[in-house]
């Protein structure tokens, strides 16, 4: 059946340290992949995505890349600051025509100044 | 603006009393959903709803029934709510399965 795993939590980091969330999944077919934050008292919102091979998601400086190959979609950001303290879920959808995303567990940062 | 709303943000609860959490969205979205959030375990799907009189169940749908009389609203219904129906609720919605989702605040639902 559809999995995901994705690194335990918490993490912490200095500000302006570099930031590594690990995910691996398993799916039917070529899912799209999407990671989603939630920040403290909210609900959760897309942060980016990726929708076939090698595609690589960007937005408010994370990064993640579609691996097909070792079924990962690693989230990464090359400095990290205060604000980027949340919960981040990676969310495959499960590959078939409904599309419907499965969650992971969630990855608490909590980045020190 | 666009958003989904959530109603209420806060309801503690005793065993046995029928409740019903209200969402709904203003984007014109077909597909709507139900997750809860509990600790360890990441959202897992309730119920979901592909459009009006479309719904389905997801991963963990005992002891919850929605229903989907409007495109807009999306209620989560809990006949007879138990503790461990204790957790934090979003719903969520979106043009369809596979696009970006957009989510509620969230509800925080106590059983006692």
């Amino acid at each position: 059946g559809n999995s995901v795993t994705q690194m335990e939590g918490p993490v912490t980091l200095s500000e302006e340290a570099f930031l590594t969330i690990n995910c691996t999944y398993t799916a039917t077919g070529y899912p799209s992949l999407f990671w989603y934050v939630q920040y403290p008292g909210e609900g959760l919102q897309l942060l980016l995505k990726a929708t076939k091979a090698d595609d690589k998601g960007s937005n408010k400086g994370f990064e993640a890349t579609y691996r097909k190959e070792t079924t990962s979609f690693h989230l990464e950001k090359g400095s990290v600051q205060v604000s980027d303290s949340a919960v981040y879920f990676c969310a495959p959808d499960r590959g078939s025509t409904l599309g419907r995303l499965y969650f992971g567990r969630g990855t608490q940062l909590t980045v020190w100044p | 603006e666009a958003q989904v709303t959530q109603n209420p943000r806060y309801l503690i609860t005793v065993t046995g009393k029928k409740l019903t959490v209200t969402c709904s969205q203003n984007m014109n979205h077909e597909y709507m959903s139900w997750y809860r959030q509990d600790p360890g375990l990441g959202l897992r799907q309730i119920y979901y709803s592909m459009n009006v009189e479309v719904t389905d169940k997801g991963d963990v749908p005992e002891g919850y029934k929605v229903s989907r009389k409007e495109k807009r609203n999306f209620p989560l219904i809990l006949e007879s709510p138990s503790p461990n129906q204790t957790s934090l609720y979003f719903c969520a919605s979106s043009l369809v399965p596979s696009y970006e989702q957009y989510f509620g605040p969230g509800t925080r639902l106590t059983v006692t």
